[in-house]
This record gives C-alpha cells, sequence and structure tokens, in this order.
C-alpha cells in the first residue's frame, strides 16, 4: 500500500536560517504529491502540489520538487520567519479521482526570533 | 475562496454517549472524506464517500462510526458509542471533480476536537 515517511522533529531554528524537510513516499504507479501544513490550532491548509516528476510546487517562499528516482518530495525554505512555525505533513494520493490522501507524521517547526 | 465549514469547533461528550459531527463541504465538490488526529499523532484516515455511498474506509471505521449526507449540503460523521479513545480530533474534506479531479487536492475543514470523558 501507500506510504509516506518524513523526518521526526521537532526542528528549531533561527529566523532566516535554511529549512529542510525530508519526505520520500512508496506507491504503485505515480501519485501527486502534497505538503499541508497545520499552524497552531488550525486546520489543514495546502501549502504546494506536484503531480508528476520533476515537477516544482512552490508556496510562500517554499518549494519541493517530485523526484521520481528518489521516491522523495522534500520541502524547503531559503529564509524562515517565526509566521513558519507549524506542524508541516507530506502526503499523497493516487491519480484516480476520489483517492484518499495518505499522510505522512508531520514535522513540527518551531521558528525563534 | 469556497471553505469547508465544520461544527461545532469543540465538543465534549461522555464515554458511551452518541455523537454527531457536522461538515459542509464545498458545493460543488463531490467526494467527501473524514480524517482524525490524535493529539500530536499522524493524521489518519477513516473513511472517503461518493455518490452517497462509502468507497472506501479505514479499520478504524469500524461499527461504531457511520456516515451520512442527509441533504445536498451536509456531511456527518456520527460515532453510536463513544470511546475514550475516541478522543482527537476530527477533519471533514472534500476535493473537486471534473478534468483534473484526480489531481486536485483536498481542502480541509478547521477540525472538531472531540474530547471523552
Amino acid at each position: 500500500g501507500n506510504s509516506v515517511t518524513q523526518m521526526e522533529g521537532p526542528v528549531t531554528l533561527s529566523e532566516e536560517a535554511f529549512l529542510t524537510i525530508n519526505c520520500t513516499y512508496t506507491a504503485t504507479g505515480y501519485p501527486s504529491l502534497f505538503w499541508y501544513v497545520q499552524y497552531p490550532g488550525e486546520g489543514l491548509q495546502l501549502l504546494l502540489k506536484a503531480t508528476k516528476a520533476d515537477d516544482k510546487g512552490s508556496n510562500k517562499g517554499f518549494e519541493a520538487t517530485y523526484r521520481k528516482e528518489t521516491t522523495s518530495f522534500h520541502l524547503e525554505k531559503g529564509s524562515v520567519q517565526v509566521s513558519d512555525s507549524a506542524v508541516y505533513f507530506c502526503a499523497l494520493s493516487g491519480k484516480a479521482a476520489g483517492n484518499k490522501l495518505t499522510f505522512g507524521g508531520g514535522t513540527r517547526v518551531l521558528v525563534k526570533p | 475562496e469556497p471553505e469547508v465549514t465544520q461544527t461545532p469547533s469543540h465538543q465534549v461528550t461522555q464515554m458511551g454517549q452518541e455523537v454527531i459531527l457536522r461538515c459542509v463541504p464545498i458545493s460543488n465538490h463531490l467526494y467527501f472524506y473524514w480524517y482524525r488526529q490524535i493529539l500530536g499523532q499522524k493524521v489518519e484516515f477513516l473513511v472517503s464517500f461518493y455518490n452517497n455511498e462509502i468507497s472506501e474506509k479505514s479499520e478504524i471505521f469500524d461499527d461504531q462510526f457511520s456516515v451520512e449526507r442527509p441533504d445536498g449540503s451536509n456531511f456527518t460523521l456520527k460515532i453510536r458509542s463513544t470511546k475514550l479513545e475516541d478522543s482527537a480530533m476530527y477533519f471533514c474534506a472534500s476535493r473537486g471533480t471534473g478534468t483534473g479531479a484526480s489531481n486536485s487536492p483536498l481542502h480541509f475543514g478547521n477540525g472538531t476536537r472531540l474530547t471523552v470523558t
């Protein structure tokens, strides 16, 4: 079955530091890949997505590239802000309409001023 | 931008009681989902729903759980006899249809925090 593995947190950084959160997946076929973010006390928000190999998703300074050869979708941001403190979830979905999302365990990121 | 809305935001109930968690998906979406997140843990799939029937469910979704779309707008999750371990945040999600639906993301509500005492 499908599964997503992401690095455990918490990840603690200083403002303006570089952030990487590793994510690898196991899936049949060619899934779509997503990063969701959960700010404190809030629900899950889509951060970015990529639907085929070598696609790069980007949003709010975050980027992730769909790497089929390494089955990875690592999230990066060049200069984090305190407001980026949140839990980040990597997820995948099969291509058939209606397929569910399978989430990784989440990575808590804490950015200190 | 259209949103998925969930009510209530927090529900406290006693063990053994029935609860109904309510969701209003985005109006032109046809695929609906429930997920749960036990505090500090992974987001877990419970059930997906399409065309007025369950399309997939996880092993968590046992006979104590049921879902319903009672009218054209609401999507509910019922837990018949709550247990302490049902305490979690429950998220509703919906997904669009049409061209590209398989690539479209799930849109989540802000969740209902269920506390079973």
